[in-house]
C-alpha cells in the first residue's frame, strides 16, 4: 500500500531560525495537502498542491510539490513561537487522505 | 453550524462497554471521514462517507467498529466491547468533496479503563 514518510520526526529550533519538513511517497500523487496541529488541538488545513513543481506561499510558509509528484516540502522562514505544532502532509485525492507521520516542531524563544 | 461538532469531547468507559461517538459535519459538506489518533501518533483512517454512496469501511480495525451516517448530516461511530487499545482521540472531518481540504472537529478523547 501507499507509504508516507515525513522527515524529520522532530525538530527543535531557536526562534528566528528556518525550518523544513519533507514528505515522500512511494507512488506518484494526484495532489498533496498540508495540515498543522497545535498541541492539544485538531489538524487545520493549510494548503493543497496539485501541479508538478508547484510552489505556493502563505506569509512565512512556502510549500513545494516535487517535479515527479512523489514528494513535497514545507519551509518556514524565521520561525516564531506560534509555529509550534505538528505538521502533517496528506496524500490524495483518490477517495480519502492518507496522512504522513508528521513532523513535530518546537520553537524556543 | 460554522464548524464540525463532535460529542462527547471526553469519554471514559470501562473495558467491555459499548460507546457511541457523534459527529455533526458542516452543512453542505457531502464527504465525512473518521480518523483515529493515538497519543503522539499520526492519523489513522477509519471510514469515509460520500453522499449516498456506500461507505468506505476499509480502515475499520475490527468488526467491533461500525459507523452510520444519515443522509449528508450526522454520523455516529460505535465501538462495541471496548478494549484498552481503543483508547485514542477520534477525529471527524468533513469536506466539500474528494479534492477539497478537510475541516476537522475537536475530537472525542476516549479512555478505556
Amino acid at each position: 500500500g501507499q507509504q508516507v514518510m515525513q522527515i524529520p520526526q522532530y525538530q527543535h529550533v531557536q526562534e528566528g531560525e528556518d525550518f523544513t519538513t519533507y514528505c515522500n511517497s512511494s507512488t506518484t500523487l494526484s495532489n498533496i495537502q498540508w495540515y498543522k496541529q497545535r498541541p492539544g488541538g485538531h489538524p487545520v488545513f493549510l494548503i493543497q498542491l496539485v501541479k508538478s513543481g508547484e510552489v505556493k506561499k502563505q506569509k512565512r510558509l512556502t510549500f513545494q510539490f516535487g517535479e515527479a509528484k512523489k514528494n513535497s516540502s514545507l519551509h518556514i522562514t524565521a520561525t516564531q513561537t506560534t509555529d509550534v505544532g505538528t505538521y502533517f502532509c496528506a496524500l490524495g485525492p483518490t477517495d480519502k487522505l492518507i496522512f504522513g507521520t508528521g513532523t513535530r516542531l518546537q520553537v524556543f524563544p | 453550524g460554522a464548524g464540525v461538532s463532535q460529542s462527547p469531547s471526553n469519554k471514559v468507559t470501562e473495558k467491555g462497554k459499548d460507546v457511541e461517538l457523534r459527529c455533526d459535519p458542516i452543512s453542505g459538506h457531502t464527504a465525512l471521514y473518521w480518523y483515529r489518533q493515538r497519543l503522539g501518533q499520526g492519523l489513522e483512517f477509519l471510514i469515509y462517507f460520500q453522499g449516498n454512496s456506500a461507505p468506505d469501511k476499509s480502515g475499520l480495525p475490527s468488526d467491533r467498529f461500525s459507523a452510520e451516517r444519515t443522509g449528508e448530516s450526522v454520523s455516529t461511530l460505535t465501538i462495541q466491547r471496548t478494549q484498552q487499545e481503543d483508547s485514542a482521540v477520534y477525529l471527524c472531518a468533513s469536506s466539500l468533496g474528494v479534492a477539497a481540504g478537510y475541516t476537522f472537529g475537536s475530537g472525542t478523547r476516549l479512555t478505556v479503563v
